[in-house]
């Protein structure tokens, strides 16, 4: 258990339809990342948050858009989903206070089925 | 643009032998770099890093070699067991920079 949650672990919707996901990072970690694994292909960064602000954006379409609570939980909204927005989406939070060195932790990922 | 490459999408060894996970990056300015081993259903977990001013970092079972010169890292597991079945990512971090690169993953398999 790497102490960050993804709700919800499975998800089936209709082309042009929206849909958020979230994520709870471990205890204490300030920093949440959104990951987008497609079928045969890495995970590709979508968005970086830290204590509230975006810090960092990577290949995000403009129809998804995330953000940082108070409470550190964050959301990634999906809208006018495609049949190409099928994809795992994984959160992850960085330990706080260290340098950055790579080391993540990932939630289970959040499985998005688009008919 | 695919920055970090994992040109093999599975590996398959005998228990007990070695295994070798290969993994080639185009941008000099990565200064760390990552294996993070991911099972079914589950999100991928650290496994081990070297930073750039290594060539070479062991932990246990694991080791990682990085030749800077080719742009290439390796990932040694020796001995394989089958609790090592797994798709393993290589990754990248520029320094400076946020965000992780991954590869696409190698499937190894472990044969009991």
């Amino acid at each position: 258990d790497s102490g960050v949650t993804q709700t919800p672990k499975h998800l089936i919707t209709a082309t042009g339809q929206r849909v958020t996901l979230r994520c709870s990072p471990r205890s204490g970690d300030l920093s949440v990342y959104w990951y987008q694994q497609s079928l045969d292909q890495g995970l590709q960064f979508l968005i970086q948050y830290y204590n509230g602000e975006e810090r960092a954006k990577g290949n995000i379409l403009e129809r998804f858009s995330a953000q940082q609570f108070p409470d550190l939980h964050s959301e990634l909204n999906l809208s006018s989903l495609e049949l190409g927005d099928s994809a795992l989406y994984f959160c992850a939070s960085r330990p706080s206070g260290l340098a950055n060195t790579g080391e993540l932790f990932f939630g289970e990922g959040s499985r998005l089925t688009v008919l | 643009d695919q920055q970090v490459k994992q040109n093999s999408p599975s590996l398959s060894v005998q228990e007990g032998r070695i295994s070798i996970l290969n993994c080639d990056y185009t941008n000099s300015m990565f200064d760390y770099f990552l294996w993070y081993k991911k099972y079914p259903a589950e999100g991928p977990t650290f496994l081990i890093s070297i930073s750039s001013i290594k060539d070479k970092n062991e932990d246990g079972r694991f080791t990682v070699f990085l030749n800077k010169s080719a742009k290439h890292l390796s990932l040694h597991i020796v001995p394989s067991q089958p609790g090592d079945s797994a798709v393993y990512f290589c990754a990248a971090l520029k320094a400076g920079a946020n965000n992780l690169f991954f590869g696409t993953g190698t499937r190894l398999t472990v044969i009991p």
